[in-house]
């Protein structure tokens, strides 16, 4: 029973161009997303996030978009860079703080120069 | 300012052994969470402690798998009886009170990478 949905495994990108991932969830009680990064042999490392009370939060180059009625949200990269190039899970969680995060099965981002 | 500091990088075991992996939380967090990622698959959430008490295992296999955070020195998840199977990669994050800013963000370590033979 997956939750958290990331439908594309894998994504490619030109660089300076915009990068889209996407991610649908099915519980409705979820009030908390969050966006991490992962490259190979790391840990996942935060990026950003956004709670149910916002349809979007910005940090530099990453927006994350949040559609409640859809149960669907997406990060933006614009513009893309080749550092950006690694997995990407989208995960969520009910309640604010000390609460286990559930996670997608990640999209794997390309960006080509 | 060490981040979550996992132990070992890379352990083989061969069936039937027992693995054990560690995990010391970044410091000031009091929450420890253990996920596991097969080849090719998300993390799968297992197990959340506090100091010296479990608060959600829900995900954590009802046989072989155990883990625990004692009052002192780090978290331990450990898996008796190997297979095959727990090959996987396991990650350990940790979360300060929720009380303080950044309690809904994990923060984790590189990860345990267990071959079972």
């Amino acid at each position: 029973d997956q939750q958290v949905k990331q439908n594309s495994p894998s994504l490619s990108v030109q660089e300076g161009r915009i990068s889209i991932l996407n991610c649908d969830y099915t519980n409705s009680m979820f009030d908390y997303f969050l966006w991490y990064k992962k490259y190979p042999a790391e840990g996942p490392t935060f990026l950003i996030s956004i709670s149910s009370i916002k349809d979007k939060n910005e940090d530099g180059r990453f927006t994350v978009f949040l559609n409640k009625s859809a149960k669907h949200l997406s990060l933006h990269i614009v513009p893309s860079q080749p550092g950006d190039s690694a997995v990407y899970f989208c995960a969520a969680s009910v309640v604010w703080g000390n609460t286990p995060l559930v996670f997608g099965k990640g999209t794997r981002l390309s960006v080509i120069a | 300012n060490a981040g979550v500091m996992q132990n070992p990088r890379h352990l083989v075991r061969r069936r039937g052994q027992e693995a054990r992996l560690r995990c010391s939380p970044m410091k000031g967090h009091s929450h420890v969470y253990w996920y596991r990622q097969l080849p090719e698959e998300g993390l799968k959430f297992m197990v959340y402690l506090q100091k010296e008490n479990i608060i959600d295992e829900s995900g954590m296999p009802k046989e072989r798998f155990s883990a625990e955070f004692p009052k002192e020195g780090p978290s331990i998840l450990r898996i008796q009886q190997v297979v095959r199977g727990d090959s996987a990669a396991y990650f350990c994050a940790s979360s300060p009170y929720k009380g303080d800013s950044g309690a809904n963000v994990l923060t984790f370590g590189a990860g345990s990478r267990l071959t079972v033979l």
